[in-house]
């Protein structure tokens, strides 16, 4: 079966320090990856998908970057985080093919004071 | 676009009360439907998807159909419990730059009380 890792589970950094947020995904291969976004109280934001290794498309340009160096792992990161960037960080996968249902982690919870 | 319109509640119920969350949508094409839940702290689990019309899906007494005449995926339990208590979304495929992403409704929270 799969399932999908996401760490740091809570995180809490000042304004202006860097950011890496890690998921892996296990038991499937070359699935679509994607990080979204959930600001206290409002629905998700998607903000980077990924089909393949090395290819990362933004749907929103802002303060961060998505990496995916692996076939099953995807990272986010900033170099300075911003107040705005606080939130509930979801990574999803979706299975290669014709499926389109995606499967979420447990999220990433980042306050930046 | 592929765009998503549910209530946003939120929806406070009594134990064993009829649950309905709309959800309405606009689209291209034949889109497939979704509903999510999360309960708090959590990720988003998928609850029940249709993938063409008048399909319908359904898990753990949760029920949706695919209405493309009134382009509607409504949600339904005929008797909640506090369990249920969560935030559901409703969710549909749209195609972009040859991949298939999902489109969020903003989420309708449910409140069930003993």
């Amino acid at each position: 079966s799969q399932t999908i890792h996401q760490w740091p589970a809570t995180l809490v950094q000042p304004v202006g320090s860097p950011l890496s947020l890690e998921c892996t995904v296990e038991g499937t291969s070359n699935p679509n990856l994607y990080w979204y976004r959930q600001a206290a109280g409002r629905g998700l934001q998607l903000l980077f998908y990924s089909v393949g290794i090395g290819q990362i498309s933004s749907e929103v340009p802002q303060n961060l970057s998505a990496s995916r160096p692996q076939d099953r792992q995807f990272i986010l990161s900033s170099k300075k985080l911003l107040l705005s960037d606080s939130g509930f960080y979801l990574c999803a996968w979706r299975r290669f093919g014709d499926s389109y249902e995606q499967y979420f982690g447990p999220g990433t919870r980042l306050t930046v004071t | 676009g592929n765009s998503v319109t549910q209530m946003e509640g939120p929806v406070t119920l009594s134990e064993e009360a009829f649950l309905t969350i709309n959800c309405t949508y606009t689209a291209t094409g034949y889109p497939s439907l979704f509903w999510y839940v999360q309960y708090p702290g959590e990720g988003l689990q998928l609850l029940l998807k249709a993938t063409k019309a008048d399909d319908k899906g359904s898990n753990k007494g949760f029920e949706a159909t695919y209405r493309k005449e009134t382009t509607s995926f409504h949600l339904e339990k005929g008797s909640v419990q506090v369990s249920d208590s969560a935030v559901y979304f409703c969710a549909l495929t749209k195609t972009q730059g040859g991949s298939e992403k999902l489109v969020f409704g903003k989420g309708t929270k449910l409140t069930v009380n003993p």
